[in-house]
């Protein structure tokens, strides 16, 4: 069966710092990945998403970036991070025909 | 583009009280749509589905019916309990990418 685990699963960063979130993946080949967060009191947002190695779509533009150096693998990053980057982080895949499977994501706080 | 619109929460019930969580959306074509919910300090999971008009999504005594005529799909149940406390999301995907879009989220709590 498929599993996503996400690191680390809580941060606290200072804003102006650097952060790196991976997700990886387990029970599937070429799966699609998606990056969304979760601000405080609101719904997802789809901040990135990738059908392959290398291939990333952005949805938004923001302070964020996202790489996928392995099919398994799904890297959200930043150079300098801004108070408005806090929120939590779920990285999910296509399960069945347009269904989503999530992780248990991360929960970044900027200070 | 394509949006989903839950009602506004949160939403408090005593334990055995009948649920109704209204979601209506606005796409293009013929979305499959879901109901997510997120426990506390977790991701999301899927409760239930519906792919095509008139389909009955079902879950956990959680029900929600494709309605075209309405672009509705309401998510209710007979009697919810204490352990159903969390957040509800509707979404829709209307893609081969298998994008979502999501609710804003409803907040259910109950009180025993």
């Amino acid at each position: 069966s498929q599993t996503i685990h996400q690191w680390p699963a809580t941060l606290v960063q200072p804003v102006g710092s650097p952060l790196s979130l991976e997700c990886t993946v387990e029970g599937t080949s070429n799966p699609n990945l998606y990056w969304y967060r979760q601000a405080a009191g609101r719904g997802l947002q789809l901040l990135f998403y990738s059908v392959g190695i290398g291939q990333i779509s952005s949805e938004v533009p923001q302070n964020l970036s996202a790489s996928r150096p392995q099919d398994r693998q799904f890297i959200l990053s930043s150079k300098k991070l801004l108070l408005s980057d806090s929120g939590f982080y779920l990285c999910a895949l296509k399960g069945g025909p347009n269904e989503q499977f999530f992780g248990p994501g991360t929960r970044l706080t900027v200070l | 583009g394509d949006s989903v619109t839950q009602m506004e929460g949160p939403v408090t019930l005593s334990e055995e009280a009948f649920l109704t969580i209204n979601c209506t959306y606005t796409a293009t074509g013929y979305p499959s749509l879901f109901w997510y919910v997120q426990y506390p300090g977790e991701g999301l999971q899927l409760l239930l589905k519906a792919t095509k008009a008139d389909d009955k999504g079902s879950n956990k005594g959680f029900e929600a019916t494709y309605r075209k005529e309405t672009t509705s799909f309401h998510l209710e149940k007979g009697s919810v309990q204490v352990s159903d406390s969390a957040v509800y999301f509707c979404a829709l995907a209307n893609t081969n990418a298998g994008k979502s879009t999501f609710g804003d989220g409803t907040t259910l709590t109950v009180k025993p």
